[in-house]
């Protein structure tokens, strides 16, 4: 069993939906959770970081974590043609000096 | 605001050659970080660095990757003997007390 499991895709929507985006982890050691944007051939863009069950926002976006049972989402509001990309969740086991440990990623196209 | 760079954004060299990437992380980060990707695969950790001292290495990072911080703000990726297999994007990221990982816009290394 992988560590983190995330749907590939692709995912596409029409601009406006909302759009949810999920990963599973198999490690309860895993405490804190990224998602990360990624633009095609461009680093991972940093939007979201959690550490608690529960729900966090920002601007369009919602990151939501169920520590029991290990599963994480993304969702983002009014979707824009711009939002348009590659999403990551990536997960720690403490904060400091850990590598991150990725899901393969969910390609999302907004349809204009 | 604070962001890290990245050289070269792009690479080519030729089987066997010595490589350099270069990195300048964001200035108040403490821990730092190469990850690649492969064209069409999820993005996997290198190595971690902190203190002056490797932290973590993961199997990919053999004898033939070693990692420098040759004075207070590049920090370096050195591939001694590229392989065809070297061929990928490399991020370096950096990140600071709370954990949260920043990376840079990556260089595209091509082995010929």
């Amino acid at each position: 069993q992988k560590e983190v499991e995330q749907d590939p895709g692709p995912l596409s929507v029409p601009e406006g939906a909302i759009v949810s985006l999920n990963c599973t982890y198999s490690n309860s050691a895993f405490q804190y959770f990224m998602w990360y944007r990624q633009y095609s051939r461009k680093g991972p863009e940093l939007l979201m970081y959690t550490y608690s069950s529960g729900n966090k926002e920002d601007g369009r976006f919602t990151a939501q974590v169920d520590k029991s049972s290990k599963y994480i989402s993304l969702f983002i509001r009014d979707s824009q043609p711009s939002d348009s990309a590659t999403y990551l969740c990536a997960m720690i086991k403490d904060f400091g000096n850990e590598k991150l440990t990725f899901g393969t990623g969910t390609r999302l196209t907004i349809i204009p | 605001e604070p962001e890290v760079t990245q050289t070269p954004s792009h690479q080519v060299t030729q089987m066997g050659q010595e490589v350099i990437l270069r990195c300048v992380p964001i200035s108040n980060h403490l821990y730092f970080y190469w990850y690649r990707q492969i064209l069409g695969q999820k993005v996997e950790f290198l190595v971690s660095f902190y203190n002056n001292e490797i932290s973590e290495k993961s199997e990919i990072f053999d004898d033939q990757f070693s990692v420098e911080r040759p004075d207070g703000s590049n920090f370096t990726l050195k591939i001694r003997s590229t392989k065809l297999e070297d061929s990928a994007m490399y991020f370096c990221a950096s990140s600071g007390q709370l954990g949260e990982q920043y990376f840079g816009p990556g260089t595209r290394l091509t082995v010929t």
